[in-house]
């Protein structure tokens, strides 16, 4: 079952410029991960932020948990026509027996030069 | 790269019939996962091997089967295949069971007409 809903669903930026995407999901988690997809292929782990943390960094890459809330942002900062892809969140439910990753819709970004 | 490579590419089949594709996880993974994703949605969880055995599996039926082999490459079999099946089919590797960073390979697009 798909858990977290990323939003906004496709986001249109210029080069340089920060892009802010937001995931939210419904039930208690152990961490949550980000992937980037590139037109339909594999997807690529970006970062992982465990629910005792509320904050990660990573180059240019920003995230955000508040648990209470149920959500998640990335933020990419100072953006490149090269990040234009999907983005997905990934929630690692506390009910699960540790194998299944729920991923959201994804949002579709796109960088123009 | 995520040093996972998946085969075929691309798959065309008729409905009715049956299909295996296949997967080649990192050397020392002893975990493989396989993921449904329809157009336009995030990756639905299929099932997990685990050492060999199916560890853990999503809400899919039973003619979605697979296998683990010791030389750490893997199947995923889909019996009586509907046209609803037409999806892209990724396979991600991980470290013994843990889900904390998944390694997706590129994956299989299969379309049944």
């Amino acid at each position: 079952s798909q858990q977290g809903e990323e939003d906004p669903q496709a986001l249109s930026i210029q080069e340089g410029e920060n892009a802010t995407m937001n995931c939210s999901y419904k039930t208690s988690i152990n961490n949550l991960q980000w992937y980037r997809q590139n037109s339909g292929r594999g997807l690529v782990h970006l970062i992982l932020i465990r629910s005792n943390e509320r904050e990660k960094h990573s180059g240019r890459l920003r995230v955000t948990l508040d648990t209470s809330k149920k959500s998640s942002s990335l933020l990419i900062t100072a953006s490149r026509a090269a990040d234009t892809a999907s983005y997905f969140c990934a929630t690692d439910e506390n009910s699960n027996s540790g194998y299944e990753l729920n991923f959201g819709k994804g949002t579709s970004l796109l960088v123009t030069p | 790269e995520t040093g996972v490579t998946q085969s075929p590419t691309h798959l065309i089949k008729t409905r009715g019939q049956q299909v295996t594709l296949r997967c080649s996880s990192q050397s020392g993974h002893n975990t493989v996962s396989w993921y449904q994703q329809a157009l336009g949605q995030g990756p639905q969880f299929i099932f997990q091997y685990y050492r060999e055995e199916e560890n853990g599996r999503g809400n899919f039926p039973p003619r979605f089967s697979g296998l683990q082999f010791p030389n750490y490459s893997s199947e995923l079999n889909v019996n009586a295949l509907e046209l609803d099946d037409s999806a892209l089919y990724l396979c991600a590797s991980s470290t013994d069971l843990g889900n904390e960073k998944l390694f997706f390979g590129s994956g299989t697009q299969l379309s049944v007409l």
